[in-house]
């Protein structure tokens, strides 16, 4: 079975800091996808990354980029430049094959001033 | 283009009631999956439709019941509310199933409390 652990459950950052959430993953399967999710307090689930597990290069989107470890089962999110809007849960998601999406527990992460 | 569409955002329920959430997907998405939202046990999964067909379930109780209409749209149903089943439903769409769909995007959720 698929199962995704966020080992963080709560983490502060100063703003304009950078700050890394981490994530790992159990599967057998050689083919899916790696998500991480934002849910700010409006609580609407937003994509913020995502990584295909067949290409090796690490995802990036502006000031959120991913290191990518396949061998080692991880997945981590990297938020440069923090800013106050970026205070929201975070999410680590994986899917598979034809399986559904299996979430992590989530991270509380709260920037501040 | 517009997003998920859930209705209603709020919900208030009593115990052994029954309630039906709904769900419009993204124009053109033909995926919607389902999940529950509790501080405790975090998102938990329910169930995926994909073409009127239901391809994924998780480990809920029977009373939990989904059905997809040929425009996509979908609606959850509980029966015999418990007050467990207090949480956030989301509901998700995307163009398919599995690593073919790819990422879902998310509603803003209903938020059901039992009483």
């Amino acid at each position: 079975a698929q199962t995704v652990t966020q080992s963080q459950p709560e983490m502060s950052v100063q703003e304009a800091e950078t700050v890394t959430l981490s994530c790992t993953y159990d599967t057998s399967e050689s083919n899916y996808y790696l998500f991480w999710y934002k849910q700010p307090p409006s609580r609407q689930m937003i994509l913020v990354i995502r990584q295909e597990a067949y290409k090796q290069q690490n995802a990036t989107e502006n000031r959120f980029s991913v290191n990518f470890q396949k061998a080692a089962k991880s997945f981590s999110l990297k938020i440069s430049d923090s800013q106050l809007g970026d205070t929201a849960m975070y999410f680590c998601a994986f899917r598979s094959g034809i399986g559904d999406m299996r979430f992590g527990a989530g991270t509380r992460l709260t920037v501040k001033p | 283009k517009a997003g998920v569409t859930q209705t209603p955002r709020y919900l208030i329920k009593t115990r052994g009631q029954q309630v039906t959430l709904s769900c419009s997907p993204i124009s053109g998405h033909r995926s919607v999956s389902w999940y529950q939202q509790t501080p405790g046990q975090g998102l938990q999964f329910l169930f995926e439709y994909f073409s009127e067909t239901q391809r994924n379930k998780g480990n809920f109780p029977g009373r939990f019941s989904g059905r997809q209409f040929s425009n996509s749209r979908s609606e959850m149903n509980v029966s015999t509310l418990e007050l467990g089943d207090s949480a956030l439903y989301l509901c998700a769409s995307g163009t398919g199933v599995g690593v073919g769909g790819t990422e879902a995007f998310f509603g803003q959720g209903t938020r059901l409390t039992v009483v």
